[in-house]
């Protein structure tokens, strides 16, 4: 089974500031992966697809890149709705699984 | 507007059963595969289960095969998750969502979620 490891758990940023998140498998997944935005008692919104396809309504600021087991997520400039709890997620092959979560709290 | 709605969740004693239910609306159902994912409380996300658009396969998390068995009705725009032999550690919320796909096929990623029903495992 794939395992996928994100980094950091925890990131503390500014209004304005940019920000990268890494998500790393434990084998190739090829460009199969997708990020994910979650604020507390709501669904998780799909942000980026295919490690670097953004979202339909999606803001520009999110952006996605990686192929292989190496993948970050990067918010360019932070907003005050972007804090929230991020996840990446394979979907290579089943069973498909998440990273830990990335919780991006403000300094 | 797409929409999936959860239904069945509650409290159950382990090693109780539930079935829990996804009715999705403003889509059509049939072309779309579909998975459960959960959330156990404080938690990060898992994904449970996965069953394609005409229900010739299905896939399970190791945490729950045997146990727990993904079906649906396309004719009644509905799947469903029954889930046996509960334990403690399947207390979670458990959102249905699916894999988003274009014309030309998967792109994957799971682009419409429901927005979960709880199911509480305890004695």
């Amino acid at each position: 089974d794939i395992q996928m490891t994100q980094s950091p758990s925890t990131l503390s940023a500014s209004v304005g500031d940019r920000v990268t998140i890494t998500c790393r498998a434990s084998q190739s997944i090829s460009h199969w992966l997708a990020w994910y935005q979650q604020k507390p008692g709501k669904a998780p919104k799909l942000l980026i697809y295919k490690a670097s396809i953004l979202e339909s309504g999606v803001p520009s600021t999110f952006s996605g890149s990686g192929s292989g087991t190496e993948f970050t997520l990067t918010i360019s400039s932070l907003q005050p709705d972007d804090f929230a709890t991020y996840y990446c997620q394979h979907y290579d092959s089943f069973p498909y699984s998440f990273g830990q979560g990335t919780k991006l709290e403000i300094k | 507007e797409v929409q999936l709605v959860e239904s069945g969740g509650g409290l159950v004693r382990p090693g109780g059963s539930l079935r829990l239910s996804c009715a999705a609306s403003g889509l059509t159902f049939s072309r779309h595969s579909i998975n459960w994912v959960r959330q156990a409380p404080g938690k990060g996300l898992e994904w449970v289960s996965y069953i394609t658009s005409t229900s010739v396969y299905t896939y399970y998390a190791a945490s729950v095969e045997g146990r727990f068995t993904i079906s649906r009705d396309n004719a009644k725009n509905s799947l469903y998750l029954q889930m046996n032999s509960l334990r403690d550690e399947d207390t979670a919320i458990y959102y249905c969502a699916t894999d988003k796909y274009d014309s030309r096929g998967l792109l994957g990623g799971f682009d419409n979620w429901g927005q979960g029903t709880l199911v509480t495992v305890s004695s």
